[in-house]
């Protein structure tokens, strides 16, 4: 088993449409998790990141934690063309230089 | 413009040949990182410096060697290219741990014939 699981997807969905990424894990260890955008033939590039359990919202995007479920999730709100990209989950342990482990991303293509 | 910039963006070699890649951040971070993602998108890290010390060296041919020459810097080179080097090499960089994010390169993408 992979210690971060994601759907690869693709997903596609109708502009404006709201859209649920997710992530599952199985390292209880994990504190820190973060969202990366992945534009084709790019970086990736950070969205967003939070620390153990709870909500952050950052614009359109909303990132929430469940560790009692080893659940993550990115919502898009009123989602655009210009986010079709691959979406990369991505945790971390805290304490000490520990390796950040990435989810293989979702294809997420957003039609006009 | 701050970034991580890597050289080249592109690469084509023969089997057996040895190449380097080169990695710069000039955002002012003490932690730089080599990521390889195959084909399927999967992200791999090779190997983390921080301020020039070797702090993750994950189980890579020795084939790879990377070099910090200082904390901005970080290059890799690869020894006797095998066809299943082929890929695309990330570098990252971040302050301490990383563990509010990275700043990646754009890629170097390397194809071995």
């Amino acid at each position: 088993q992979k210690e971060v699981e994601q759907d690869p997807g693709p997903l596609s969905v109708p502009e404006g449409a709201i859209v649920s990424l997710n992530c599952t894990y199985s390292n209880s260890a994990f504190q820190y998790f973060m969202w990366y955008r992945q534009y084709s033939r790019k970086g990736p590039e950070l969205l967003m990141y939070t620390y153990s359990s709870g909500n952050k919202e950052d614009g359109r995007f909303t990132a929430q934690v469940d560790k009692s479920s080893k659940y993550i999730s990115l919502f898009i709100r009123d989602s655009q063309p210009s986010d079709s990209a691959t979406y990369l989950c991505a945790m971390s342990h805290s304490g000490g230089y520990q390796k950040v482990t990435f989810g293989t991303g979702t294809k997420l293509q957003v039609i006009p | 413009d701050t970034a991580v910039s890597q050289t080249p963006k592109y690469l084509v070699t023969q089997m057996g040949n040895d190449k380097s890649i080169k990695c710069e951040q000039n955002l002012g971070h003490d932690t730089m990182y080599w990521y390889k993602q195959d084909s399927k998108k999967f992200l791999k890290i090779m190997f983390s410096y921080n301020n020039k010390e070797l702090i993750i060296n994950e189980t890579v041919p020795n084939r790879f060697s990377p070099k910090s020459p200082d904390k901005a810097h970080l290059n890799l080179h690869i020894n006797s290219l095998e066809l299943g080097d082929s890929a695309v090499y990330f570098c990252a960089s971040s302050q301490g741990k990383g563990a509010h994010g990275y700043t990646f390169g754009s890629g170097t993408r390397l194809t071995v014939v």
